[in-house]
């Protein structure tokens, strides 16, 4: 049981360039989020998806395009990088058993944009 | 808006003492979630403790616990016989609208737990 899984773990891209973060839970779990932490600050949710097939924005969307693939994927991308968006990027599943939810999170996608 | 404010950036315990971080926030639900997590220099987010809006007794999972003080809007974590391997950036955060519904959170800044041996 994986929980949450991320790839790549680590990004460098120049300016301008695109690229795709894949995220992945064998949970079965129906929520999945994307959020973004710059240094020395909390998350930042960027998009969401309540349940396969539907996906929404968050506090911070601008620069980016979300996927959900089925219900175990959830896939980020950046059309066109921007030095703003080097952070570290977590994705999230959540559960909710009736009495407690919990959010589980991925490793984590460093990503350096120059 | 909903908010979570996190008071102290950096924090001192002694190995073995009691140690308490400090969560408020502010929200008009009638119904929300509070969560803890830990995330140690490795960088993953590990989750620590959730107490529900209407839990009336505050949650407890081992070594931590959640002094939830509705009126006040404070959701403080009391971590009991600190450890070194408890040493981490702590964040406090607030699960938008209903139970069982889309677990949207919002994060605190963050308390740096430092602990000495």
């Amino acid at each position: 049981n994986a929980g949450v899984t991320q790839t790549p773990k680590f990004q460098v891209l120049k300016t301008g360039q695109s690229m795709t973060l894949q995220c992945a839970q064998d949970m079965n779990h129906n929520s999945m989020y994307w959020y973004r932490q710059d240094p020395g600050m909390g998350l930042r949710l960027i998009y969401y998806s309540a349940s396969e097939g539907t996906t929404d924005k968050g506090e911070v969307p601008n620069g980016y395009n979300v996927s959900r693939l089925n219900k175990r994927e959830f896939s980020l991308r950046l059309e066109s990088a921007a030095p703003s968006q080097t952070s570290v990027y977590f994705c999230a599943s959540s559960d909710w058993t009736g009495y407690q939810e919990t959010q589980y999170f991925g490793p984590g996608t460093r990503l350096l944009v120059l | 808006a909903q908010k979570i404010t996190q008071t102290q950036p950096g924090m001192f315990v002694q190995e073995k003492e009691a140690v308490t971080l400090d969560c408020t926030y502010d929200t008009s639900d009638q119904s929300y979630g509070l969560f803890w997590y830990k995330q140690p220099s490795s960088g993953e987010m590990i989750f620590l403790i959730y107490q529900g809006s209407y839990d009336e007794q505050n949650a407890t999972e081992g070594r931590y616990s959640l002094n939830f003080q509705k009126a006040r809007k404070s959701a403080n974590l009391v971590i009991s016989a600190s450890q070194l391997g408890d040493s981490a950036m702590y964040f406090c955060a607030m699960r938008e609208g209903d139970s069982g519904n889309t677990g949207k959170l919002i994060f605190g800044q963050g308390t740096t737990l430092q602990v000495k041996p």
